[in-house]
């Protein structure tokens, strides 16, 4: 139930083609849920996220659409450049009871690759 | 200007001889993990600490132990570095993570 199911696993894109990248979870607890982009040899860094209570975010290129009925939400990149080349992990977290700390479940990452 | 930052960026330990990873963080956040990230995985919590209060994995072997003096920075043991725990090493606070310490195991 902790799980956080991450599609597809690889994905590469023409440059100016749109990044699709899909995740669902089980736990109706979770209330927040960022993506990370990561690039080799780099740690993980907050791209956008989402609460539950909206269905869509955008921050420039970058929109998270939510479902929360189905459970599911994904990454949409718009006008994909070859410097968006890396690794996306989507995540979900429960806020801790008082006094304990939110806690991050990972999807299994996709690596983006987009051509030029 | 980097908030969680972790030293060494790169090391290199034999097998069976004990390595202490560092992280400090700038943003005087409760909260501070430790991850384990090995190649093409998603990273994996070892433990966290909120405030002075440490939170172990169930799954974390006993041979990672970690230290947090106060609220900016945190340590982490590994008191017999095996092969297997070759691995990027992840510091974060809240939803901010370092760069990675590389561990390699010789």
């Amino acid at each position: 139930q902790q799980q956080v199911k991450q599609s597809p696993q690889s994905l590469i894109v023409q440059k100016g083609g749109i990044s699709i990248i899909n995740c669902a979870y089980e736990n109706t607890a979770f209330d927040y849920f960022p993506w990370y982009q990561q690039f080799p040899g780099k740690g993980p860094a907050l791209l956008i996220a989402i609460r539950p209570d909206v269905s869509e975010k955008k921050e420039g290129r970058f929109t998270i659409s939510f479902n929360k009925s189905a459970k599911q939400f994904s990454l949409h990149i718009m006008d994909s450049q070859p410097g968006d080349s890396a690794t996306y992990f989507c995540a979900a977290s429960i806020k801790g009871a008082s006094g304990s700390a939110r806690q991050l479940t990972f999807g299994s990452g996709t690596q983006l690759t987009v051509l030029p | 200007d980097a908030m969680v930052i972790q030293n060494p960026r790169y090391q290199v330990t034999q097998f069976g001889k004990p390595v202490t990873l560092s992280c400090s963080q700038t943003l005087n956040h409760n909260v501070m993990y430790w991850y384990q990230q090995k190649s093409s995985q998603a990273p994996k919590l070892l433990f966290h600490y909120y405030d002075k209060d440490f939170n172990n994995e169930a799954d974390t072997p006993d041979n990672f132990q970690s230290r947090r003096p106060n609220t900016s920075f945190c340590f982490l043991d590994i008191r017999s570095p095996g092969l297997g725990d070759a691995a990027m090493y992840l510091c974060a606070t809240e939803q901010f993570f370092g760069p990675g310490t590389r561990l390699t195991v010789l």
